[in-house]
């Protein structure tokens, strides 16, 4: 079935520095990718997305790349913040229009 | 613009009872999920309901779940009779049906944390 591996499940970093977080997904007809950052008791919110007609996308501290040949796509947060501490998800679309969701990674940022 | 609401925000029930979760997804979002995050995990799909219609329960139990959205608005999600491995948090999401750049977003509500005794 349609499946999606996230890595790795925690990451620690020094404030200022770069986090990167990489998935790989198994349906090659997937074509929308987005990432949910989830702080403790809330629901997933979306902070980027990219689909499968582009390579690289950026939001001010943040970048998404994918690479469809691989079926790997892969989160950049810049410049690490105490606040950018949370679980972050990615997921791929399925056949049905439905997300399938990484397991999460937790990103600790040290002040 | 309202999100996703849903209630009750925690619930804590034992093994063999029932509990029925409800949403209210955006306003004019024809497409809503219901999802169950296990602690630790990501979102799982349950059932994908497109205005009143069922597009996806292919990962809903049901012998013991079901779910109706009978107006193409609100949704209530039950569980009956309810298992210990049923604890997680119950996720309501809903999306725009067409059109514009945020198609394919979904925008989730807070979920409901059930603990199952």
């Amino acid at each position: 079935g349609e499946n999606v591996e996230q890595h790795p499940s925690t990451l620690s970093v020094q404030e200022g520095d770069s986090a990167v977080i990489k998935c790989t997904y198994s349906d090659s007809a997937s074509n929308y990718f987005p990432w949910y950052k989830q702080e403790l008791g809330k629901g997933p919110q979306l902070i980027i997305d990219i689909r499968s007609n582009v390579g690289e996308k950026k939001d001010q501290r943040i970048a998404v790349t994918l690479n469809k040949t691989a079926k790997h796509f892969s989160l950049h947060i810049t410049e690490t913040q105490p606040e950018d501490s949370a679980v972050y998800f990615c997921a791929a679309k399925g056949s049905q229009g439905n997300l399938i969701f990484g397991k999460g990674t937790k990103l600790s940022v040290k002040p | 613009e309202a999100g996703v609401a849903q209630s009750p925000r925690y619930k804590i029930i034992e093994k063999r009872q029932s509990v029925a979760f409800w949403c209210n997804p955006i306003s004019g979002h024809a497409t809503l999920y219901w999802y169950q995050q296990i602690l630790g995990q990501g979102p799982k799909l349950l059932i994908q309901f497109q205005n009143n219609g069922v597009v996806d329960d292919s990962q809903l139990p049901k012998d013991r779940f079901s779910a109706e959205r009978l107006k193409g608005v609100d949704s209530t999600l039950k569980i009956q009779p309810a298992k210990l491995e049923d604890s997680a948090v119950y996720l309501c999401a809903s999306r725009i049906l067409r059109g514009g750049p945020i198609y394919n977003e979904q925008f989730f509500g807070p979920g409901t944390r059930l603990t199952v005794l």
